[in-house]
């Protein structure tokens, strides 16, 4: 059983750099979310996907931050010229949506960034 | 904002005894859903409840709702050192929303 699978698993980036996160979902799902945890809390909702039209952004997501998923496959995360402020884990999970039912997410193990 | 809030915090806990933790939440719901998370790792899935049950069981984990007061539990009973990890309770929101809201989760010790 293939699971979400994320990459890289860590990244150090230096303040006023680009970063990119990849995420696999599980290939027969067709909602795809991203989340960022930082230490202690919960995670928080950033966006999320349903096939390839990203249907939902959170208000957390800046203009720096951008997030795509041509061909309702493997999902990208960009943020641009990072910030100390976005060190935190990224988390990815995908599941099989229909309607407005949320099914349980399938999560990958995560991104943590460091920005120094 | 989150719409879950776990109580307590952090709960530390001999081998053997259960363990209690608890969710509120704001709005009305879909379902509720209760997530582990050991450190340094994505959330697993535990269990999910549906807003018109009441009490749901798997294996050694036992979660009731109450709609009337917005809030949730989850009982490990008989708990071992593999349960060490953190407890998240989700929400979704009954008009249509398409994502699930994380408490800030319960922090779960087992002591041996």
């Amino acid at each position: 059983d293939t699971g979400v699978s994320q990459n890289p698993r860590h990244k150090i980036t230096k303040r006023g750099q680009n970063v990119t996160f990849r995420c696999d979902p599980i290939s027969e799902h067709n909602r795809l979310y991203w989340y960022r945890q930082t230490l202690g809390q919960g995670p928080e909702f950033l966006t999320y996907f349903q096939n390839e039209a990203q249907l939902e952004k959170s208000r957390l997501l800046s203009d720096r931050f951008s997030a795509e998923r041509p061909k309702g496959s493997f999902s990208t995360l960009e943020i641009q010229r990072t910030e100390q402020g976005d060190s935190a884990m990224y988390l990815c999970a995908s599941t099989l949506g229909q309607g407005s039912y949320n099914s349980p997410l399938h999560f990958g193990n995560g991104t943590r960034l460091t920005v120094t | 904002s989150q719409q879950g809030e776990e109580d307590p915090q952090a709960l530390s806990i001999q081998e053997g005894e259960n363990a209690t933790m608890n969710c509120s939440y704001k709005t009305s719901i879909n379902n509720l859903q209760w997530y582990r998370q050991n450190s340094g790792r994505g959330l697993v899935h535990l269990i999910l409840i549906r807003s018109n049950e009441r009490e749901k069981h798997s294996g050694r984990l036992r979660v009731t709702l109450d709609t009337s007061k917005k809030s949730s539990s989850l009982l490990i009973t008989a708990s071992q050192a593999a349960d060490t990890a953190s407890y998240f309770c989700a929400t979704d929101a009954a008009q249509g929303a398409q994502k699930l809201v994380f408490g800030q989760g319960t922090r779960l010790t087992i002591n041996p």
